[in-house]
């Protein structure tokens, strides 16, 4: 089983703040990492599905970065909005389990 | 939207009963997968299926078992319910595998008391 660790576990921020956070796994047999956005009371949602070392992916104000060297990627959120408060789950496959494996989450809350 | 459905959406079951949940999808997307919702856990993978009567476990697979007996649908049991199976379970699909995006259903709410 893959440890897959997100942090911070939960964020407030204010309107229009910028913000990040990072999720960090083990490098070793990496072969895919994905993002999803899960808001309260629906279904998670795919951002990204990022594979190469240095991998840059935008969509509007959400941008993802990876590092498969070291085992981390980061999600900025730019300008935060409160339709983004939502949760954010990184998800990691490798190559040895077979499984795309979750970590515990991001809680992102934008106050007005 | 994915055409994916589960059913049943809310189940409430006592203890040492057996429950099925089903997960039917239109999009004959090959990888179906269910998980689980637990707080602080995220998503935690239950069990998969990679093909028709292709199945394998995920890292919280006793207690449960699944069938795929066609591509669009895929159950998951719960051969005997507990208390600590009580949790929010999801079905997703995917076309591509590990490097393809994950699309979910709306989740079926189980309770046991």
């Amino acid at each position: 089983i893959l440890n897959v660790e997100q942090s911070p576990q939960s964020l407030h921020v204010q309107e229009g703040d910028s913000t990040n956070f990072t999720c960090s796994f083990p490098s070793s047999n990496f072969y895919a990492l994905h993002w999803y956005r899960w808001e309260t009371a629906k279904s998670p949602e795919a951002l990204f599905v990022m594979t190469l070392n240095g991998d840059e992916k935008k969509k509007g104000r959400i941008s993802a970065t990876l590092n498969t060297k070291e085992g981390y990627s980061y999600l900025y959120i730019k300008g935060s909005q409160p339709e983004d408060s939502a949760t954010y789950l990184c998800a990691v496959f490798n190559n040895a389990g077979n499984m795309l494996t979750f970590g515990g989450g991001t809680r992102l809350m934008v106050k007005p | 939207d994915a055409g994916i459905t589960q059913s049943p959406r809310h189940k409430v079951t006592e203890t040492g009963t057996p429950v099925t949940l089903r997960c039917h999808q239109t999009e004959n997307h090959r990888y179906m997968y269910w998980y689980r919702q637990d707080p602080g856990h995220g998503l935690r993978l239950i069990h998969y299926s990679y093909g028709v009567k292709d199945t394998d476990k995920g890292e919280v697979s006793d207690g449960y078992s699944v069938s795929r007996s066609k591509t669009e649908d895929f159950l998951l049991t719960l051969e005997s319910a507990t208390s600590s199976q009580t949790s929010v379970y999801f079905c997703a699909i995917s076309e591509l595998g590990g490097n393809g995006e994950l699309f979910f259903g709306e989740g079926s709410r189980l309770t046991v008391l």
